[in-house]
């Protein structure tokens, strides 16, 4: 039972443009919501989030919108990059401050040059 | 300052064989996880400790997986005897405390092949 779904396996976009990576969940009792970024051969980091008391956030380049009501988030990427290439998952967490994070299954983005 | 290290990197058994993963958090952190990546079902938590105790291994999948983190600077995790289905990326991580979702630093994996 996939409480967090990334139903997109993979991703193009052409550098430059915007990407959007979703992501929806089932659990209403989540209540903060995490993107970590992962590169072939290396371990998850973590990229940005958002508590379910917000619907934007923005670092950068790098904004999440959550939909509480459709129970969905999504990560925009804009401008993309050719560095940005790499596998996002979605994460959530029951209570923040709980350490039980929730994961997707992830997307693979690439950027084309 | 060396971030989380996981070894071996890369692991290949024969089915009915112990293995071992070993995984060193970050200094002075007092959180260590550890996750199991697979392709169907993503990243999921295992096990986790805070200051060497286990907190919850509701994530476990079977008896036939245990972990140990004996002191603060080391952690094994022991699949044993290992079935093809453990065939995965297995990931520590550690944070500076509990609760620290947005701080959880990951090693680089171990990557398990059972045949």
């Amino acid at each position: 039972d996939q409480q967090v779904k990334q139903n997109s396996p993979s991703l193009s976009v052409q550098e430059g443009r915007i990407s959007i990576l979703n992501c929806d969940y089932t659990n209403s009792m989540f209540d903060y919501f995490l993107w970590y970024k992962k590169y072939p051969a290396e371990g998850p980091t973590f990229l940005i989030s958002i508590s379910s008391i917000k619907d934007k956030n923005e670092d950068g380049r790098f904004t999440v919108f959550l939909n509480k009501s459709a129970k969905h988030l999504s990560l925009h990427i804009v401008p993309s990059q050719p560095g940005d290439s790499a596998v996002y998952f979605c994460a959530a967490v029951v209570n923040f401050g709980n350490e039980k994070l929730t994961f997707g299954t992830g997307t693979r983005l690439t950027i084309i040059p | 300052d060396a971030g989380v290290i996981q070894s071996p990197r890369h692991e290949v058994t024969e089915m009915g064989q112990e293995v071992t993963l070993r995984c060193k958090p970050i200094s002075g952190h007092n959180s260590l996880f550890w996750y199991r990546q697979t392709m169907m079902r993503g990243l999921e938590l295992l096990i986790y400790f805070n200051n060497n105790v286990p907190i919850d291994d509701s994530g476990m999948p079977e008896d036939r997986f245990s972990a140990k983190m004996p002191n603060a600077s080391f952690s094994t995790l022991k699949i044993q005897p290992s079935e093809p289905r453990d065939s995965a990326v297995y990931f520590c991580a550690s944070s500076l405390r509990l609760g620290a979702v947005d701080t959880q630093y990951f090693g680089p994996g171990t990557r398990l092949t059972v045949l």
